[in-house]
């Protein structure tokens, strides 16, 4: 059974860093094909992907967002981790994590984790 | 960067069909895309659906009813999610998906509601 669960601050304060961590289980990301990605929604808004990392440590960002994300994996805990810098209240959202396995669609999917951006 | 819109808004009566558009920007043919969609209901992630870029290559989602269906318009370079025979269980928002110049881009979104 495959799930994914993101964890990481509820709030954080603008110019900060958050550190958002995707802990997933029953597969494994050192499994050819296999990627996990980062996708946010604003309340109210529309999906947007941030980033992704795939079995060969390759590392794609949305080109909008490149400058503020990292994502890295640690393939022996089962872990995907995201830093974005310098927040902003523009940054507040569900952030999910979501895992394809070489058809580039999102089979599966974490519940979210909401961040506000607030002082 | 790619854009991909999609009506705001759509409502229709139970038992109807309902065709939501993803329409593509200049400079991405639909042609060759595959087109991905998802629901996603309130308070919960998005679900896939399915995926279509041409009658030969599509897959549904695994439960997936096969009145949720995929197909494209080449001459308003768009991508069409059909439901048919609507259920109050269709209501919610859907959005469609590329993914293109090594990033995935997501539409708009559409809410639907059944009446």
């Amino acid at each position: 059974q495959v799930t994914l669960r993101e964890s990481g601050p509820a709030l954080v304060k603008p110019t900060q860093t958050l550190t958002l961590t995707c802990t997933f289980s029953g597969f494994s990301l050192s499994t050819s094909g296999m990627c996990v990605n980062w996708i946010r929604q604003p309340p109210g808004k529309a999906l947007e992907w941030l980033a992704l990392i795939d079995w060969d440590d390759d590392k794609y960002y949305n080109t909008s967002l490149t400058t503020r994300l990292t994502i890295s994996k640690d393939t022996s805990k089962s872990q995907v981790v995201l830093t974005m810098t310098n927040l902003d209240p523009l940054d507040t959202a569900t952030y999910y994590c979501a895992r394809t396995s070489g058809n580039y669609y999102f089979d599966y999917w974490g519940q979210g984790a909401l961040v506000t951006v607030s002082s | 960067q790619a854009v991909l819109t999609q009506p705001s808004s759509l409502s229709a009566s139970p038992g109807a069909s309902a065709s939501l558009t993803c329409t593509l920007s200049s400079g991405i043919n639909v042609g060759p895309s595959m087109i991905n969609w998802y629901q996603q209901k309130p308070g919960s992630p998005p679900q896939f659906l399915l995926r279509y870029k041409s009658d030969s290559d599509k897959q549904q989602g695994s439960g997936v009813p096969s009145r949720f269906s995929g197909s494209k318009d080449a001459s308003a370079n768009a991508g069409i999610l059909l439901i048919s025979g609507l259920q109050s269980e269709d209501e919610a928002d859907y959005y469609c998906m590329i993914w293109h110049s090594s990033g995935y881009v997501f539409g708009t979104g559409t809410k639907v509601t059944v009446l």
